[in-house]
């Protein structure tokens, strides 16, 4: 049973637009969120993270939105740059310690094209 | 640099033969992780270590896999009768601070033929 779902295997978005990549969870114990990115031969890079108190929290152009009512949570990079082309796993974890294992999605593979 | 390294990049081995793989996570983090990847998933998690102390297994964790981090420092994963469905990218990471996130290595690239 999967807990962290990314239904999205792709997507493909013009350079200076938006790209939204979308994370939806199933287990309510889960406190703490993060995106990582992954390029091809190297481990996934940390890129923003949300607490479940907040619902929103925004790096330069990376974005996190988290509605806990609907266990979603999404990513939003404004503009887009080809450099962003990765796949992005949404990643979960939760427990008064929070340094318990994260639980990752499948992953979205983001196409920026110039 | 001082990431989380983990050797060799990649493994190739025969099946039935036994393989290790090395992390040095980055020296202020107590908290090391394993986990694996396959083809179109994300990472899975195996094992972790806060300090020494090994705190926690997944099931996928068969008893042909054995992990171990002496004096808390680099840490090790050993698989032991390698079948064709240990192929996958062995992940290392490593954290203090859940707010910053856990630091992967680049990981291990398994192939068993």
């Amino acid at each position: 049973d999967q807990q962290v779902k990314q239904n999205s295997p792709s997507l493909s978005v013009q350079e200076g637009r938006i790209s939204i990549l979308n994370c939806d969870y199933t287990n309510s114990m889960f406190d703490y969120f993060l995106w990582y990115k992954k390029y091809p031969a190297e481990g996934p890079t940390f890129l923003i993270s949300i607490s479940s108190i907040k619902d929103k929290n925004e790096d330069g152009r990376f974005t996190v939105f988290l509605n806990k009512s609907a266990k979603h949570l999404s990513l939003h990079i404004v503009p887009s740059q080809p450099g962003d082309s990765a796949v992005y796993f949404c990643a979960a974890s939760f427990g008064p310690s929070r340094n318990t294992p994260l639980v990752f999605g499948k992953g979205t593979r983001l196409s920026v094209i110039a | 640099d001082t990431g989380v390294s983990q050797n060799p990049r990649h493994k190739i081995t025969k099946r039935g033969q036994n393989v290790t793989f090395r992390c040095d996570p980055i020296s202020e983090h107590n908290r090391l992780y394993w986990y694996r990847q396959t083809l179109g998933q994300g990472p899975e998690f195996l094992t972790y270590f806060q300090n020494e102390a090994q705190l926690e297994k997944s099931r996928l964790l068969s008893d042909r896999f054995s992990a171990e981090r002496p004096k808390g420092s680099f840490s090790t994963l050993e698989i032991q009768r390698t079948e064709q469905g240990d192929s996958a990218m062995y992940l290392c990471a490593s954290s203090w601070d859940r707010r910053s996130g856990a630091f992967f290595g680049q990981g291990t690239r398994l192939t068993v033929v």
